[in-house]
């Protein structure tokens, strides 16, 4: 069974930095690219970018460029997403999904985690 | 950026109506259209991929239409199970880009 589990709920201090993980399970963790996803005010779905996690090859959104970096640790099968400088435009939900490589759709979502930025 | 446009923003339904919900590209994106379903407190769900491609585990009443620009989300016969938001994403270019959604209620 293919999974995504995703860290717990963030409450970080604004021009923080923090971290998000997306453990990957049931499947081969290098068969697929792993893609970011923000959700805002509970509805707007962004794209932010994604990952090969064959090579560590990375295509961002450019509205996300600077703000998230992407990376995977293959020997835990887990990708990561590090949003840097936080603001309060910044609170969302963030997912993973994976995309198969040469198709264009998100089959399987983490469960998302909920980031708020706040003093 | 491709921007995708959904219509109408809210749909309220009785149980058994057949829907369409409208999902338009401001470009040509040939058929890399895929709709999603949200549910409350849930994780986005695939359920269409290619405009019109089926997915195993999704019920056979939602169906997907159009190429091009305009696309097409139907469920024929609402159950109310179906309450949530739908998403349409581009799947033609970069940046993928979702849709603002249409939220469906059950009158």
């Amino acid at each position: 069974e293919v999974q995504l589990q995703q860290s717990g709920p963030e409450l970080v201090k604004p021009g923080a930095s923090m971290k998000i993980s997306c453990k990957a399970s049931g499947y081969s963790f290098t068969g697929y690219t792993m893609n970011w996803v923000k959700q805002s005010h509970g509805k707007n779905l962004e794209w932010i970018g994604l990952i090969n996690p064959y090579n560590g090859g990375t295509s961002y959104n450019q509205k996300f460029k600077g703000k998230a970096t992407l990376t995977v640790d293959k020997s835990s099968s887990t990708a990561y997403m590090e949003l840097l400088s936080l603001t309060s435009e910044d609170s969302a939900v963030y997912y993973c999904a994976r995309c198969s490589y040469g198709t264009y759709y998100f089959d399987y979502w983490g469960q998302g985690t909920t980031l708020t930025v706040s003093s | 950026d491709i921007v995708m446009t959904q219509s109408p923003a809210t749909l309220s339904v009785t149980p058994g109506d057949r829907v369409s919900l409208s999902c338009r590209a401001s470009q040509s994106i040939s058929d890399y259209l895929h709709w999603y379903q949200q549910k409350s407190h849930e994780s986005p769900r695939l359920l269409i991929k290619y405009a019109s491609q089926s997915i195993s585990g999704i019920p056979s009443r939602f169906s997907g239409s159009g190429s091009g620009s305009d696309f097409t989300l139907s469920i024929n016969s609402v159950e109310p199970e179906d309450v949530g938001v739908y998403y349409c994403q581009n799947g033609h270019s970069f940046p993928r880009t979702f849709g603002g959604g249409t939220k469906l209620e059950i009158k």
